[in-house]
């Protein structure tokens, strides 16, 4: 079955950086979309970036543009993302998602447990 | 502000049927965009629970179900039961290829 697996979250100051990874197993992974939703403390979900099984196509929220960078290592089945400049509003819960990628259908089909990103001094 | 517009809140008594609206534009669900729903039990990470506007998941029980038309959807949910219990949230894409979410609704059974 599928199953995904964040790390890396936790504790950053204000300005500072932190770089999520989430491991893959269970499905064809360099095949996948696969993408970030963050969630946070008492709120609502909120897309974060994508990128394209081939690694040629990436997106992200205008709320993290310039300052996140998604990526992926097909060779280790792992999905990455690199956050600089951060701030309180990206306190939140980090989920690592696959995606179903058939436009006009695109849907986030699986998601890892999350991993608790706290930004505070 | 989330992009796709739903209740806050719902409820109704076990074995009642309730729905939740989603409402966005043309430039998402108007625009031809899918719309999907996730469950989100207290603690645990979303769930997909309806995906391409009706469809179920293998596992997702048929008292749950979809609906698109225009510029809104609704998920309905017949014969609630206390393990419904849970935050809900509708999803699709935009013209920029921008996944947007509602900003969740939660379901109480009385």
């Amino acid at each position: 079955q599928v199953r995904l697996e964040e790390s890396g979250g936790g504790l950053v100051k204000p300005g500072g950086s932190l770089r999520l990874s989430c491991v893959a197993s269970g499905f064809t992974f360099s095949d996948s979309y696969m993408g970030w939703v963050r969630q946070p403390p008492g709120k609502g979900l909120q897309w974060v970036s994508y990128i394209s099984g081939d690694s040629g196509y990436t997106k992200n929220a205008d709320s993290v543009k310039g300052r996140f960078t998604i990526s992926r290592d097909d060779s280790k089945f792992a999905l990455h993302l690199e956050m600089n400049d951060l701030t309180a509003e990206d306190t939140a819960i980090y989920y690592c998602a696959r995606l179903q990628w058939q436009i006009p259908q695109n849907y986030f089909e699986s998601w890892g447990q999350g991993i608790l990103v706290t930004v505070s001094s | 502000q989330s992009v796709l517009t739903q209740p806050p809140s719902v409820s109704g008594a076990p074995g009642q049927r309730v729905t939740i609206s989603c409402t966005g534009d043309r430039s998402n669900i108007g625009g031809g965009y899918a719309v999907h729903w996730y469950q989100q039990l207290p603690g645990t990470a979303p769930k997909l629970l309806i995906y391409n506007n009706n469809n179920r998941p293998s596992g997702v029980p048929d008292r749950f179900s979809g609906s698109k038309s225009g510029t809104s959807a609704s998920l309905a949910i017949t014969g609630l039961q206390a393990e419904d219990e849970a935050d809900y949230y509708c999803q699709s894409f935009d013209v920029s290829l921008s996944a947007v979410f509602g900003g969740g609704t939660k379901v109480t059974v009385l």
